[in-house]
């Protein structure tokens, strides 16, 4: 079983739809990032977590540590939100407190 | 705004040659990393560097690999003899923080071993 599990692989959206990309974990971490990667193949830190919510313009990020669980939300989504979305985890154990272990992403495409 | 910067963008090589990447991260970082990315998979941690030593390695990361930050500024990863499996985007990072520093990703380099 992977650490890291997102869902759903592959997301087709209608230009202004909510999207919910989720995003479990089964070990215990010390920080949770939200990742765009673009179709270039370029990576941009969207938001790094170790609770609550945070948000970004039409991106929102919780976390929930008690239930390993994350969501990235896009409100309004555009056809420049497409790419691939990826969860990645900082452990807190003390031997492998500096990876990150990602997830397999979420290929976003939002049709205008 | 402050960016990590990666080069080459692409590189061929033929197998068994020796292969370096550069990356300058942003400059008040402390905290520097290497991952990769084979086509279609997702992205593997190699090796975590602070205080001019590796702190922390994967198992990826064997005797052909080898990471130095030569003058302050650059930080390399070296390839001794590439194979084959070697080929894969190649990602470098770095943060102010170690456990809950925001990252920067440089754009990748991508190696092709022929």
């Amino acid at each position: 079983k992977n650490e890291v599990e997102q869902s759903p692989q592959n997301l087709t959206a209608q230009e202004g739809e909510f999207i919910t990309i989720n995003c479990s974990y089964s070990v215990g971490i010390s920080a949770l990032h939200w990742l765009q990667q673009h179709p270039g193949g370029g990576i941009v830190s969207l938001f790094m977590l170790s609770s609550g919510k945070k948000k970004h313009g039409r991106l929102i990020a919780t976390i929930n540590i008690q239930e390993k669980h994350s969501s990235l939300h896009i409100t309004a989504s555009h056809p420049r939100d497409s790419a691939v979305y990826i969860c990645a985890v900082k452990s807190s154990k003390g031997t492998s407190g500096s990876r990150l272990t990602f997830g397999e992403g979420t290929q976003l495409t939002v049709n205008p | 705004e402050p960016e990590v910067t990666q080069t080459p963008s692409h590189q061929v090589t033929q197998m068994g040659q020796e292969v370096i990447l550069r990356c300058v991260p942003i400059s008040n970082h402390l905290y520097f990393y290497w991952y990769r990315q084979i086509l279609g998979q997702k992205v593997e941690f190699l090796v975590s560097f602070y205080n001019n030593e590796i702190s922390e390695k994967s198992e990826i990361f064997d005797d052909q690999f080898s990471v130095e930050r030569p003058d302050g500024s650059n930080f390399t990863l070296k390839i001794r003899s590439t194979k084959l499996e070697d080929s894969a985007m190649y990602f470098c990072a770095s943060s102010k923080r170690e456990y809950t520093g925001e990252l920067f990703f440089g754009e990748g380099s991508r190696l092709t071993v022929l």
